[in-house]
């Protein structure tokens, strides 16, 4: 089946420590976005790519990192400078000419 | 002032009646809007697209489009408990980088009562 995939769907996290968050998607989809969720905040970008091997900050990258290297992958690290990072993390692709974006299941993240 | 701009709520409907949920956008450049269904713990899920002013049915669901009051509305008729959930309104938008973004309101709850 076609679709994005979040893994893991929970993950907890140590005082100081760095966590990736993998987003894998099989749509063909250019374009791939990280936003972060919380309770009454709606969705807050955090990073996008548009291309492989490029990406750029969203609203929120301060304490997160991306990687592109490959179309189909778009992974986030939280760093131990992301201060406050319990949170629900959802990824989202779009085709070229799709302007609807689609959401993986979602990963939450939780300080412990 | 928000980019896009939601009641949250919670609007609380009795079963059968119609659900009508608003959503204003402050960036004039925006051309497509779209209407998220959200059940507490789930990621987002797509329910209606619209592009151009006027109305857009399917099925149950009617999205509304007024570019030059800057507004987008989706009406639920027929409302049933399963429709209970937050719904995101969200506007494409210009990244500083290129390329297109989505801007998310931050939801309006939607409680059907039996």
């Amino acid at each position: 089946d076609g679709g994005i995939t979040q893994s893991p769907k929970y993950l907890f996290r140590k005082e100081g420590q760095n966590v990736t968050l993998s987003c894998e998607q099989n749509l063909n989809h250019d374009a791939m976005y990280w936003y972060r969720q919380d309770p009454g905040q709606g969705l807050r970008l955090i990073y996008y790519s548009q291309i492989v091997n490029d990406f750029q900050k969203g609203d929120i990258a301060e304490g997160y990192s991306v990687s592109r290297e490959k179309k189909e992958s778009f992974p986030l690290t939280v760093t131990s400078a992301q201060k406050n990072p319990t949170a629900f993390y959802l990824c989202a692709s779009r085709g070229v000419r799709i302007t609807e974006a689609f959401f993986g299941q979602g990963t939450r993240l939780t300080v412990v | 002032q928000k980019e896009v701009e939601q009641n949250s709520g919670p609007l609380s409907v009795p079963e059968g009646a119609i659900a009508s949920l608003n959503c204003t956008y402050s960036d004039r450049g925006s051309q497509s809007f779209f209407w998220y269904r959200q059940y507490s713990g789930k990621s987002p899920e797509l329910i209606m697209s619209i592009y151009s002013n006027g109305d857009k049915e399917d099925g149950r669901f009617t999205a509304q489009l007024n570019k030059a009051s800057q507004y987008v509305s989706l009406l639920i008729r027929d409302s049933q408990p399963s429709d209970s959930a937050t719904y995101l309104c969200a506007a494409t938008g210009i990244l500083t980088g290129g390329g297109n973004k989505l801007t998310f309101g931050t939801g309006t709850q939607l409680k059907v009562e039996l």
